[in-house]
C-alpha cells in the first residue's frame, strides 16, 4: 500500500533557528499533501494543503511566513518552521492523498516531534 | 461546517473485556466517517471507514463501528481488547461535495490493563 515517509522523527532546535521537515510519498505520486499540527492530548489541526507546483493553501490563523511549505515535486513536500520559538514545539504530521482517491485515500507520515529550547 | 465530538478523553479497560469508544458528528450534508488509530509518536493508521451501504462496518484488528444516522453517531467497538490495543483513537468526518479533507475529533485514549 501507499507509504509516506516523514523525517526527522524528532528534532530539538534553539530558539530563533529554522527547522525543515520532509514528507515523501515513497511509492506513489502525490499532487496534494497536507500538514497537521497536534498538541498533546489534542486532535490534529490542519495547517495547510500543499499543492505540487503551486503555492500552499493555509488554514485561517496559520502564519504562512512562519510555516513555509514547498511542494517542488510529486513525491516531496517540506515544512520549514522559521525563527522557531518554544510555542512552536509540537508534533507535526504530514499526509498525502493516494492517486485516484478523494474520499478516504489519506496516508499519514509517522510525525515529527519538534522541541524548541 | 462539520464537527466531531468524542465524548470520552480516556477509556481504561481490562484485557479481554469489550470496549466502546463513542463518536458523534454534526453535519448538514451527507458524511463519510472514519476511525484512525495512533500509537505513541507515530502517524495515523486507518482502522475502518463508512462511505455508504451497510451501517455496520468492520475494520482491522477486530474493530467494528456502526453508523447511526438518526443519532449522528459512529461508535467504535471491539468485543475483546488486547494490551496492544492501547493507543489514541480518532474519529473523523468528511463531507460529500467538499474537499473531502477529514475533520478530526479530539481523540480517545484507550488504556488496556492486564
Amino acid at each position: 500500500g501507499a507509504v509516506v515517509s516523514q523525517h526527522p522523527s524528532r528534532v530539538i532546535c534553539k530558539s530563533g533557528t529554522s527547522v525543515k521537515i520532509e514528507c515523501r510519498s515513497l511509492d506513489f505520486q502525490a499532487t496534494t499533501m497536507f500538514w497537521y499540527r497536534q498538541f498533546p492530548k489534542q486532535s490534529l489541526m490542519l495547517m495547510a494543503t500543499s499543492n505540487e507546483g503551486s503555492k500552499a493553501t493555509y488554514e485561517q490563523g496559520v502564519e504562512k511566513d512562519k510555516f513555509l511549505i514547498n511542494h517542488a515535486s510529486l513525491t516531496l513536500s517540506t515544512l520549514t518552521v522559521t525563527s522557531a520559538h518554544p510555542e512552536d514545539s509540537s508534533f507535526y504530521i504530514c499526509s498525502a492523498r493516494s492517486p485516484g482517491q478523494t474520499i478516504y485515500g489519506y496516508t499519514f507520515g509517522s510525525g515529527t516531534r519538534l522541541t524548541v529550547v | 461546517a462539520q464537527s466531531v465530538t468524542q465524548l470520552d478523553s480516556q477509556v481504561p479497560v481490562f484485557e479481554e473485556a469489550p470496549v466502546e469508544l463513542r463518536c458523534n458528528y454534526s453535519s448538514s450534508v451527507s458524511v463519510y466517517l472514519f476511525w484512525y488509530v495512533q500509537y505513541p509518536n507515530q502517524g495515523l493508521q486507518l482502522l475502518l471507514k463508512y462511505l455508504s451501504g451497510s451501517t455496520l462496518v468492520k475494520g482491522i484488528n477486530g474493530f467494528e463501528a456502526e453508523f447511526n444516522k438518526s443519532q449522528t453517531s459512529f461508535h467504535l467497538r471491539k468485543p475483546s481488547v488486547h494490551i496492544s490495543d492501547t493507543a489514541e483513537y480518532f474519529c473523523a468526518v468528511s463531507v460529500s461535495g467538499g474537499s473531502y479533507i477529514p475533520t478530526f475529533g479530539r481523540g480517545t485514549s484507550l488504556i488496556v490493563h492486564p
